[in-house]
């Protein structure tokens, strides 16, 4: 399989906690993604973050990427309820209009 | 935002009848659109790629003849399951990619296909 691989594959927080998410993936990339998915939705875009990034922040978000050991994190601060989705990273060898290799992803439950 | 709409959101259908599920791009022009899979609590897969005014490119184990792929114009493209089976319900997603972007996709909001 070419898909990477995300742990934990749920987790249950409570609100105001903070949620790390890990990603690993297995070939080389232009650039990593994390995308969120509410139950039974689409996906919507949160961060992208370039290879030769190591950290990026957006809002409540933080994203590292390690290019050496083929892994990124995702950390959201202070989480409310409404933060519970499933998550994946994506990896993009190219960049542009290059497809996109997703993680298993992991289920995030806030509990209020 | 750039909004890509994807229909229907849901469909139950008969063995062997055929869907299609249409996928545009509202306020922006896709030369490019991914069609992924996704199975119950699992990850995207992606099935193909669909090429305005070209033929898709389809991953390794996809089946061109039962997905049929057409991408007629810069804002449309769909994607037709034939002869469905039980074995082909599936949530189905549509992305495009932002136009002039670092490689972000816009993604529909998923199609549900049920063959009883």
């Amino acid at each position: 399989s070419q898909q990477g691989e995300e742990d934990p594959q749920a987790l249950s927080i409570q609100e105001g906690e903070n949620a790390t998410m890990n990603c690993s993936y297995k070939t080389s990339i232009n650039n990593l993604q994390w995308y969120r998915q509410n139950s039974g939705r689409g996906l919507v875009h949160l961060i992208l973050i370039r290879s030769n990034e190591r950290e990026k922040h957006s809002g409540r978000l933080r994203v590292t990427l390690d290019t050496s050991k083929k892994s990124s994190s995702l950390l959201i601060t202070a989480s409310r309820a409404a933060d519970t989705a499933s998550y994946f990273c994506a990896s993009q060898k190219g960049q542009g209009a290059q497809k996109l290799v997703f993680g298993q992803g992991t289920r995030l439950t806030i509990n209020p | 935002g750039a909004v890509v709409s994807q229909h229907p959101s849901w469909v139950i259908c008969k063995s062997g009848t055929s869907v299609k599920i249409e996928c545009r791009s509202l306020d922006f022009q896709a030369t490019t659109m991914f069609w992924y899979r996704q199975f119950p609590k699992q990850s995207l897969m992606l099935m193909a790629t669909s090429n305005e005014g070209s033929k898709a490119t389809y991953e390794q184990g996809v089946e061109k003849d039962k997905f049929l792929i057409n991408h007629a114009s810069l804002t449309l493209s769909t994607l037709t399951v034939t002869s469905a089976h039980p074995e082909d319900s599936s949530f189905y997603i549509c992305s495009a990619p932002k136009s002039g972007g670092a490689g972000e996709l816009f993604f529909g909001e998923g199609s549900r296909l049920t063959v009883l």
